[in-house]
């Protein structure tokens, strides 16, 4: 199965300031189509998970572009260029190219 | 507006039975795959199952084959999993999720299984 290793597993942050996570898969999630099969979610408390981005950089609809995805193969990242009180969440990485689907264990962004 | 919307959870039995539904609407339903995923409380979503816009093909976590079955009915815009053989460690919300440009766009409110005696 692939791994998906997110860090880190919490990150604190001051509002206005940017944040990044890192999540490093254990196979290349490049398809042969060029696209890079990796999504990113927040999840609210007592909410199921939102997407923010997919096929690696590509933004979901509605979400705001202080979010960006980047990276390709094993290592990836997901920036918040700058926190607001409202991104206080836990986010996953997630992997739908090889079965099983896997996620990665999670970070939880919290306000200093 | 795309919606889905679980039901079927419950308090169950180990070694016990339970069908999950998950209505559709707002899309093409048989357009797309559609997906289970479960989070245990206080951890991570684990996928379950997928299946195929036909229902031709079917895809299961090692942890639930032969246990949980996927199936969908096109023409009721619904997505079923039927459960069986219930443990402790299966307890957990399920949640129901649409697939489309690799990854899960929308996702439903979730159903809560507790599987205790």
């Amino acid at each position: 199965d692939v791994v998906l290793t997110q860090s880190p597993l919490s990150l604190p942050v001051t509002p206005g300031e940017p944040a990044s996570i890192s999540c490093r898969s254990s196979q290349s999630l490049l398809h042969n189509n060029g696209y890079n099969y990796l999504a990113w979610y927040l999840q609210k408390p007592g909410q199921s998970p939102q997407l923010l981005i997919y096929l690696g950089s590509y933004r979901a609809s509605g979400v705001p572009d202080r979010f960006s995805g980047s990276g390709s193969g094993t290592d990836f990242t997901l920036k918040i260029s700058r926190v607001e009180a409202e991104d206080v969440a836990v986010y996953y990485c997630m992997q739908p190219l090889l079965s099983p689907v896997t996620f990665g264990g999670g970070t939880k962004v919290e306000i200093k | 507006e795309v919606q889905l919307v679980e039901s079927g959870g419950g308090l169950v039995q180990p070694g016990g039975s339970l069908r999950l539904s998950c209505a559709a609407s707002g899309f093409t339903f048989n357009n797309y795959w559609m997906h289970w995923v479960r989070q245990a409380p206080g951890k991570g979503p684990e996928w379950v199952a997928n299946i195929k816009p036909d229902g031709a093909e079917k895809n299961y976590v090692d942890s639930v084959k032969g246990r949980f079955t996927i199936s969908r009915d096109n023409a009721k815009n619904s997505l079923y999993l039927q459960m069986s053989s219930l443990r402790v460690d299966d307890t957990a919300v399920y949640f129901c999720g649409r697939a489309q440009s690799g990854a899960l766009d929308y996702w439903g409110q979730g159903t809560l299984v507790t599987v205790s005696s």
